[in-house]
């Protein structure tokens, strides 16, 4: 069945430096990847999407990198700050279905 | 521009007892979600309405929950009775369009506890 998983629940980074945070996810209809934010006592937030036919999609601080062939996506954090320490969701939809598929999540915390 | 409204905020009752949750989305928008966050995991959609219509309920378990969205604008959501299991952070969240897209604005949740 569909499933959409993280490789690690937890991350600890020093301040300053990048993280990177991954996902893999088995459904091969999968078109549309969202990661979220999700910071403690508050729902989630959009960070940044990235749809099937781009592998590497770029924001403030943040990139996206989508590798269709093993059906891994991941989110780079560059210079972390104290307020990047938050829960990470990828989240993937396929076209035609309107259900979003949250995956389990990774705790980033920053280490000042 | 306000955020999605959830209230309240925090519950705790019985196993058995009833509940129910409040949500008002941003102004405008056509779509409305509930999704359940049990303890350390992703939230899992219960039902998705659009405009007052539900699109997709297929994993809301229609013998204890129940929701509805009169008016295509308010919506709550009822546990009756609740089951230890139940115990989560209920979500709504809204968006313009019923595609899905990133544009998926959550309300902070109301954390249930059932003893």
């Amino acid at each position: 069945g569909e499933s959409v998983g993280l490789h690690l629940p937890t991350l600890s980074v020093q301040e300053g430096d990048n993280s990177i945070i991954n996902c893999a996810y088995s459904n091969s209809a999968s078109d549309y990847f969202i990661w979220y934010k999700q910071e403690s006592g508050k729902g989630p937030q959009f960070i940044i999407d990235i749809r099937s036919n781009m592998d590497k999609r770029q924001g403030q601080r943040v990139t996206v990198l989508l590798n269709k062939t093993v059906k891994h996506l991941s989110l780079q954090i560059a210079a972390t700050q104290p307020g990047d320490s938050a829960v990470y969701f990828c989240a993937e939809n396929a076209w035609g279905n309107e259900k979003l598929t949250f995956g389990t999540g990774t705790r980033l915390t920053i280490i000042p | 521009e306000a955020g999605v409204a959830q209230s309240p905020r925090y519950k705790i009752i019985e196993k058995r007892q009833s509940v129910a949750f409040w949500c008002n989305p941003i102004s405008g928008h056509a779509t409305l979600y509930w999704y359940q966050q049990i303890l350390g995991q992703g939230p899992k959609l219960l039902i998705q309405f659009q405009n007052n219509g539900v699109v997709d309920d297929s994993q809301l378990p229609k013998d204890r929950f129940s929701a509805e969205r009169l008016k295509g604008v308010d919506s709550t959501l009822k546990i009756q009775p609740a089951k230890l299991e139940d115990s989560a952070v209920y979500l709504c969240a809204s968006s313009k369009t019923g595609r899905i897209s990133g544009e998926l604005f959550f309300g902070e949740g109301s954390r249930l506890t059932v003893l």
